[in-house]
């Protein structure tokens, strides 16, 4: 069966400082791999999609980027966090029929 | 592109009554909707879906229902129980590999 992971489960960071989030898939090939955030007590927004190695898209222009090595491999990067990036990052693996499985999350908090 | 609309933004009901949340969409492509649970901390959860080409589909108290002239779609949850507190997304798909989700609903039950 299919599992995803995400990791750190939970990060406080400074302003200014650079992220790392990663996520990975196991049991599957080829996923569709995507990156949503969700501020406190608000609705998931799409940050990133990826239907392939090195296909990233972005829906939002931000300061955060992402990044797919491999197949099952999903990381969202910072160079310079800001205060409006806390939250909850959730990341999510989908099928060709547009299903998709949400990862345990990273709660980040920016200080 | 898509545009989901979802209500209502809270909702409180009895144990043992059923509760409804309705999402509207705008685009008659879109043919697939799903929808989410998510409890306080935790990553959504798919709960059930629905494809354009049926009206209704049910898993024991859950039925989602699909009108594609009038582009909307609800959640019916019946004899509800404190365990289903929680907060509920709709989404929508029609082909783009990315779901645009609904505002999510806060569900009370109450004892």
């Amino acid at each position: 069966s299919q599992t995803i992971h995400q990791w750190p489960a939970t990060l406080v960071q400074p302003v200014g400082s650079p992220l790392s989030l990663e996520c990975t898939v196991e049991g599957t090939s080829n996923p569709n791999l995507y990156w949503y955030r969700q501020a406190a007590g608000r609705g998931l927004q799409l940050l990133f999609y990826s239907v392939g190695i090195g296909q990233i898209s972005s829906e939002v222009p931000q300061n955060l980027s992402a990044s797919r090595p491999q197949d099952r491999q999903f990381i969202l990067s910072s160079k310079k966090l800001l205060l409006s990036d806390s939250g909850f990052y959730l990341c999510a693996w989908g099928t060709s029929s547009e299903t998709q499985y949400f990862g345990p999350g990273t709660r980040l908090l920016v200080l | 592109g898509e545009n989901v609309e979802q209500h209502p933004s809270t909702l409180s009901v009895q144990e043992g009554d059923s509760a409804v949340i309705k999402c509207t969409y705008s685009d008659s492509a879109s043919n697939y909707f799903p929808w989410y649970k998510q409890e306080l901390g935790k990553r959504p959860q798919l709960i059930i879906d629905i494809r354009s080409n049926v009206g209704e589909k049910k898993d024991q108290r859950i039925a989602v229902t699909l009108n594609k002239t009038a582009k909307h779609f609800s959640l019916h949850i019946t004899e509800t129980q404190p365990e289903d507190s929680a907060v509920y997304f709709c989404a929508a798909a029609g082909g783009a590999q990315k779901l645009v989700f609904g505002q999510g609903t806060r569900l009370t039950i109450n004892p």
